[in-house]
């Protein structure tokens, strides 16, 4: 099956630092999401990229979906205390309709 | 808009017993729901996606009858686990596919945390 391989795993950030996180996919995606999740939450859509090449915003958010439609970023520029959380990418695959996660970037402060 | 309520958020049972999840979509017709797993510090894994009217399609490994699911109607599908038992134990969450005026997508319910003791 597809498979989304997320990187890095895990990240330790200090406030006002940019962050980045990064999606590769074995196959083609035609939509690539970007999701947050809280302890005890379901995921939240942060960003969503429906063509390759395209770069969206969300405040302090940015992300990319790559020209190839295999891969994908998100930044996330000065971060804030707030911004813990596990991010995940996701997509349907071109020929489908199901999601798939990637296996998440967990943000944590520094301590 | 494109609201998704998960029902209930935490459960407890008794190894043996039947718990049932609910997922409706408060505020959109979902024809089409999906109902994930997620274990502790791991990334969601899909289960099955529910169709409305018609029997639900479960990823390779997830055991039907032990998982029952059914979207009698366009805002609710269900998730039953059957005979629980402490492996079951999980965090439970279902998204809903969302129609075109809504810019499709998937919104997620706040997931259900199952223990079965």
């Amino acid at each position: 099956g597809q498979q989304l391989n997320q990187s890095p795993q895990s990240m330790f950030i200090q406030e006002g630092e940019d962050v980045s996180m990064n999606c590769t996919s074995s196959s083609i995606f035609n939509t690539w999401l970007w999701y947050k999740q809280e302890p005890g939450e379901g995921p939240v859509l942060l960003i969503a990229l429906y063509k390759a090449g395209e770069l969206t915003s969300n405040g302090r958010l940015t992300a990319q979906f790559g020209i190839t439609r295999k891969d994908s970023f998100l930044n996330i520029s000065a971060s804030i205390p707030s911004d813990v959380g596990i991010y995940f990418c996701a997509g349907p695959p071109a020929a489908g309709n199901k999601l798939t996660f990637g296996g998440g970037t967990r943000v944590l402060v520094k301590p | 808009g494109a609201v998704v309520s998960q029902h209930p958020s935490r459960v407890i049972c008794k190894s043996g017993t039947s718990v049932k999840i609910e997922c409706r979509s408060l505020d959109f017709q979902a024809t089409t729901m999906f109902w994930y797993r997620q274990f502790p510090k791991k990334s969601l894994m899909l289960m099955a996606t529910s169709n409305e009217g018609s029997k639900a399609t479960y990823e390779q490994g997830v055991e039907k009858d032990k998982f029952l699911i059914n979207h009698a109607s366009l805002t609710l599908s269900t998730l039953t686990v059957t005979s629980a038992h402490p492996e079951d134990s999980s965090f439970y969450i279902c998204s809903a596919k969302r129609p075109p005026s809504l810019n499709y997508g998937y919104t997620f319910g706040s997931g259900t945390r199952l223990t079965v003791v």
